[in-house]
């Protein structure tokens, strides 16, 4: 079975700074995908970004990137110039792209994300 | 925004009786699914659907029953609450092709007294 941990169960960064969120995956496959979540106090689940697996290049949205290390099987997101906005609970989550997947996601233990102004 | 509605939203019920969550799409997404959130545990997959009346076991399936009559309707029931069940439940769905992420309700907050 596949496992996403996520060894940070707190950070905090100043408006305007630049911060690094950790994950990493345990998987056999080969294909697959990795994503992050952000959800405000809301409770709302919002994808950030996606990363396909066979893609060697690092996925960027806007202020949000990622650095994805296949072989060391780890998934980081880099925010950039943070913002109060951006303060909220981060999951990183895994998928595999098989059919018989029937897209279910493996989830880590999630990243409360604190921004100071 | 993916139309995805979850009802009820917030829920306090007693030990023992049976609670049933409802989660309603219009995008005709042939997956459905069931998560739990825990501190500390992140999303964890109780049940899923790969179409209607096709349903399967998660990771933390115990205590729960799902169905699905209809393309757009997942139910997920609890047949005797317990409170170890206290938790946030959220409903997903995601499409069956292509490299597509999971939609997510808002959640419901479910309270085992």
């Amino acid at each position: 079975a596949q496992t996403v941990t996520q060894s940070q169960p707190e950070m905090s960064v100043q408006e305007a700074e630049t911060v690094t969120l950790s994950c990493t995956y345990d998987t056999s496959e080969s294909d697959y995908y990795l994503f992050w979540y952000k959800q405000p106090p809301s409770r709302q689940m919002i994808l950030v970004i996606r990363q396909e697996a066979y893609k060697q290049q690092n996925a960027t949205e806007n202020r949000f990137s990622v650095n994805f290390q296949k072989a060391a099987k780890s998934f980081s997101l880099k925010i950039s110039d943070s913002q109060l906005g951006d303060a909220a609970m981060y999951f990183c989550a895994y998928r595999d792209a098989g059919g018989t997947s029937y897209g279910k996601l493996t989830f880590g233990q999630g990243t409360i994300l604190t921004v100071h102004p | 925004d993916a139309g995805i509605t979850q009802s009820p939203r917030h829920k306090v019920t007693e030990t023992g009786t049976p609670v049933t969550l409802r989660c309603h799409q219009t995008e005709n997404h042939r997956y459905m699914y069931w998560y739990r959130q825990d501190p500390g545990h992140g999303l964890r997959l109780i049940h899923y659907s790969y179409g209607v009346k096709d349903t399967d076991k998660g990771e933390v399936s115990d205590g729960y029953s799902v169905s699905r009559s209809k393309t757009e309707d997942f139910l997920l029931t609890l047949e005797s609450a317990t409170s170890s069940q206290t938790s946030v439940y959220f409903c997903a769905i995601s499409e069956s092709r292509g490299h597509t992420e999971a939609f997510f309700g808002q959640g419901t907050r479910l309270t085992v007294v």
